[in-house]
């Protein structure tokens, strides 16, 4: 029962454009979300989070956008640089949980 | 300040035999969790620790795993025995507390033959 969907395996952008992760939850008891990335032989780093009392968190170049009416939260980031290519994964955790949920990761390719 | 460690990186093993993973988390950090990453998964939380005691355990698989962590520090992660299934990537991460930024490890990646 994947909670969190994250339904593109994969992306490729361009250096310099803009690149667009997607990512839905099917409970809406979900209250804080959580984008973090991989590299390879790494460990996830966390990259930013978005509260559901908010629809928008930016850091940097980083943007998260939350719309919770359709259970739907995206990371866009600009410009796009080859150093960001890496596996980006959602996150949430439920109101009263302190488990946090993954989804399957999106893997981003940024050609130069 | 140094990041969470784990030993060993790579495991290879057969079936039915046991193995151990060490987690020495960020000092400080009182909430240290553990996750398994199957190929092309997410995480998944295996048991999370509050100091030494466990706050949830609801994933684990209690016939074959066990954890613990001494002295609310350092914890070890134990299969016995393994199975094909276990075959994955275990990651330890660690947070100054509940919904805190959790910090990772490389992980140790098992593979069992």
């Amino acid at each position: 029962d994947q909670q969190v969907k994250q339904n593109s395996p994969s992306l490729s952008v361009q250096e310099g454009r803009i690149s667009i992760l997607n990512c839905d939850y099917t409970n809406s008891m979900f209250d804080y979300f959580l984008w973090y990335k991989k590299y390879p032989a790494e460990g996830p780093t966390f990259l930013i989070s978005i509260s559901s009392i908010k629809d928008k968190n930016e850091d940097g170049r980083f943007t998260v956008f939350l719309n919770k009416s359709a259970k739907h939260l995206s990371l866009h980031i600009v410009p796009s640089q080859p150093g960001d290519s890496a596996v980006y994964f959602c996150a949430a955790y439920k109101g009263g949980s302190e488990k946090l949920v993954f989804g399957k990761g999106t893997k981003l390719t940024v050609n130069p | 300040e140094a990041g969470v460690a784990q030993s060993p990186r790579y495991k290879i093993i057969e079936k039915r035999q046991s193995v151990a993973f060490w987690c020495n988390p960020i000092s400080g950090h009182a909430t240290l969790y553990w996750y398994q990453q199957i190929l092309g998964q997410g995480p998944k939380l295996l048991i999370q620790f509050q100091n030494n005691g466990v706050v949830d355990d609801s994933q684990l698989p209690k016939d074959r795993f066990s954890a613990e962590r001494l002295k609310g520090v350092d914890s070890t992660l134990k299969i016995q025995p393994a199975k094909l299934e276990d075959s994955a990537v275990y990651l330890c991460a660690s947070s100054l507390g509940h919904r805190e930024t959790q910090y990772f490890g490389p992980g140790t990646r098992l593979l069992v033959l």
